[in-house]
């Protein structure tokens, strides 16, 4: 079964740190890797597009890594701010390339 | 860009009542989407057309539910009649064909638009 976990399930971290979150999936064949950003009362917002030759992809602050042997990937922010607070949404194609198979969600917040 | 536009932002109704959903994708975008999300279940994708057309439907839940896109910048998801089961924030998305068809890896972004939150009483 296509499945994609995340770790943790939330997380609090102090302003200007650093940290990671972690995503593991089963989804077969794999196309792509994905990483969206989801305010509260928002929709996600695509941060990174990963593919299986792409081992890391960043965007400002925020890197994404991907290793496809162990199907495993992880989203690292830097100098962490106050508006990085959010759910952060794993996200792999499944059947068919465009249904999303979604992670259940990392609920970050940074505090002052 | 306007991105992603949905309406109503909120909608609050009685069970048994008709519940109409809109959204406008954004311009010259092939696919179009709608998602539900709930605590529980995360985000489901309900249906998702390409050039008008649906291409799946696997994910309504049941014959209460339908979607239509009658042109390339306008669709409604349908709930007929509602059930308080049904409450939760439904998104539609779109998005750029990959170039290379269906059952093509496609390396575009979905955009999302900003949900309409549906309560039934």
């Amino acid at each position: 079964k296509n499945q994609v976990e995340q770790s943790p399930q939330s997380l609090i971290i102090l302003e200007g740190k650093n940290c990671t979150l972690q995503c593991n999936y089963t989804v077969s064949p794999f196309s792509n890797l994905r990483w969206y950003k989801q305010d509260t009362g928002r929709g996600p917002v695509s941060l990174t597009i990963m593919t299986f030759s792409e081992n890391t992809k960043s965007n400002g602050r925020y890197t994404a890594t991907l290793d496809a042997d162990t199907k495993q990937s992880s989203l690292h922010i830097t100098a962490s701010q106050l508006s990085d607070s959010a759910s952060y949404i794993c996200v792999v194609p499944g059947a068919g390339f465009q249904k999303l198979v979604f992670g259940t969600g990392t609920r970050l917040l940074v505090s002052p | 860009d306007a991105g992603v536009i949905q309406s109503p932002r909120h909608e609050v109704t009685e069970m048994g009542q008709e519940v109409t959903l809109r959204c406008k994708p954004i311009s010259g975008h092939d696919y179009l989407f709608w998602y539900r999300q709930t605590m529980m279940r995360g985000l489901e994708l309900l249906i998702y057309f390409n050039n008008n057309v649906p291409i799946d439907d696997s994910g309504m839940p049941e014959d209460r539910f339908s979607a239509k896109m009658p042109n390339a910048s306008f669709s409604t998801l349908k709930i007929q009649p509602s059930e308080p089961r049904d409450s939760a924030v439904y998104f539609c998305a779109s998005s750029l064909a990959s170039g290379g068809g269906q059952g093509v890896p496609s390396n575009q972004p979905q955009h999302f638009g900003d949900g309409t939150r549906l309560s039934i009483l």
